[in-house]
């Protein structure tokens, strides 16, 4: 893993509760995303962040709210979690090689959360 | 970003070379494509990318066909350590709209035989 970690790994709680789960890398990349990962739809793009400060919704972003203060961390937060926001959780990084360049994504080992 | 479309499930045995196809027929002059794979409970590892030539790193090749609406993905030597799930993703380059997100499909769960 490229220096990615994600905390917790593991976690139960209830509906209706705050949750928030971290992603810290120390790649000094600029680019940070959290993707969740469900049976049968693969992994999908929830928010991302291109900087301190600047974030943008993913593909399924209702539910979740994201802050970065800093660059090494990235915070995903389920202001009251569901049911159907029970799922597998991975954290991204990325860094631009150049305008009109593509560059790969590197992930976290995921954070399993299960929402009752 | 295309669509791709890859084969749900293939088998390999232990040592030989692994092909996996990738189909990006409507893929445009500035996407690229993308190889990662998923180890079961493990989080996506990127393995090649590529825009037009045929590319080689220390995990893979990646061949392009001329008219870039299809690939392969080549493990040269399979190990049982290669079974994954293989993700053949396309996507564009930064001046484009949709470059910072990756979209997975369902990928090819690639089985290495012993």
């Amino acid at each position: 893993d490229a220096g990615i970690t994600q905390s917790p790994r593991h976690k139960v709680t209830e509906t209706g509760t705050p949750v928030t789960l971290r992603c810290h890398q120390t790649e000094n990349h600029r680019y940070m995303y959290w993707y969740r990962q469900d049976p049968g739809h693969g992994l999908r793009l929830i928010h991302y962040s291109y900087g301190v400060k600047d974030t943008d919704k993913g593909e399924v972003s209702d539910g979740y709210s994201v802050s970065r203060s800093k660059t090494e961390d990235f915070l995903l937060t389920l202001e009251s979690a569901t049911s159907s926001q029970t799922s597998v959780y991975f954290c991204a990084i990325s860094e631009p090689a150049g305008q009109g360049v593509s560059y790969e994504q590197y992930f976290g080992p995921g954070t399993r959360l299960t929402v009752t | 970003d295309a669509k791709t479309t890859q084969p749900t499930s293939m088998d390999c045995a232990e040592g030989r070379a692994a092909n996996l196809p990738c189909n990006h027929s409507t893929i445009s002059g500035n996407e690229y494509v993308y190889w990662y794979r998923q180890i079961h409970s493990q989080g996506p590892q990127y393995i090649i990318h590529g825009l037009k030539n045929n590319e080689t790193n220390e995990m893979a090749s990646l061949i392009i066909t001329e008219d870039r609406k299809s690939s392969t993905l080549i493990l040269p030597h399979a190990t049982l350590r290669d079974t994954a799930v293989y993700y053949c993703i396309v996507r564009g380059s930064i001046s484009s709209g949709s470059a910072r997100q990756l979209t997975f499909g369902s990928g090819t769960q690639l089985t290495v035989l012993p």
